[in-house]
């Protein structure tokens, strides 16, 4: 149980294009959803939080209008990367808490976005 | 002083043996600890909770809390070279927004 899907699991883009990635609780619903960045052998950073229905909340230094966070249902949250850049290229990942329970979070497999 | 404090290591340990990987948090009101594993190029696993102080077996896999001291623990016995990977500890701070070490790397070496 508690599996977690993300599509799509790498994509290249060009600059200035924006590219959505999608996060799915496949086998529980999930109250909130997290996204994070990992660059290379760096540790995870948490971008945003989002509950189902409402605004996400963004880590501090993280731009809102670029990058987009949709949670429309307790089993669905998108990113939309808004006018891609090179230094935009990681791997993002998102996890989803499952809505009763713990606290603990189970991650997705992971999309390695690359902007060229 | 970080939220979240592992030693960054590499910790390399043979075969067989134990490896010992520790976690130290800033927030005495956490109340959620959480080892999670990271192989190279993959996103992070779960692989042990703890809410209480003590000890916590599962399989091969021990953790350990101690909200005196602040300190969680992961105890991997008869390690082995599948076993290496990023390790994270993680813990929920009063605010519950898990927030993540960055890692040990370990390495069990055949």
């Amino acid at each position: 149980g508690a599996v977690v899907s993300q599509h799509p699991s790498w994509v290249i883009c060009k600059s200035g294009t924006s590219v959505k990635i999608e996060c799915r609780s496949l086998d529980f619903q999930a109250t909130t959803m997290f996204w994070y960045r990992q660059f290379p052998k760096q540790s995870l950073m948490l971008m945003a939080t989002s509950n189902e229905g409402s605004k996400a909340t963004y880590e501090q230094g993280v731009e809102k209008d670029k990058f987009l966070i949709n949670h429309a249902s307790l089993t669905l949250s998108t990113l939309t990367v808004t006018s891609a850049h090179p230094e935009d290229s990681s791997f993002y990942i998102c996890s989803a808490r499952p809505g009763q329970g713990g606290a603990e979070q189970y991650f997705g497999p992971g999309t390695r976005l690359t902007v060229t | 002083q970080k939220e979240v404090e592992q030693n960054s290591g590499p910790l390399s340990v043979p075969e067989g043996a134990i490896a010992s990987l520790n976690c130290t948090y800033s927030d005495r009101g956490s109340q959620s600890f959480f080892w999670y594993r990271q192989y190279s190029g993959k996103s992070p696993e779960l692989i042990m909770f703890i809410y209480s102080n003590g000890d916590k077996e599962d399989g091969r896999f021990t953790a350990q809390l101690n909200k005196a001291s602040q300190y969680v623990s992961l105890l991997i016995r008869d390690s082995q070279p599948s076993d290496s990977a990023t390790y994270l500890c993680a813990v929920t701070p009063t605010n519950n927004d898990m927030r993540f070490g960055a890692g040990t790397r370990l390495t069990v070496k055949p």
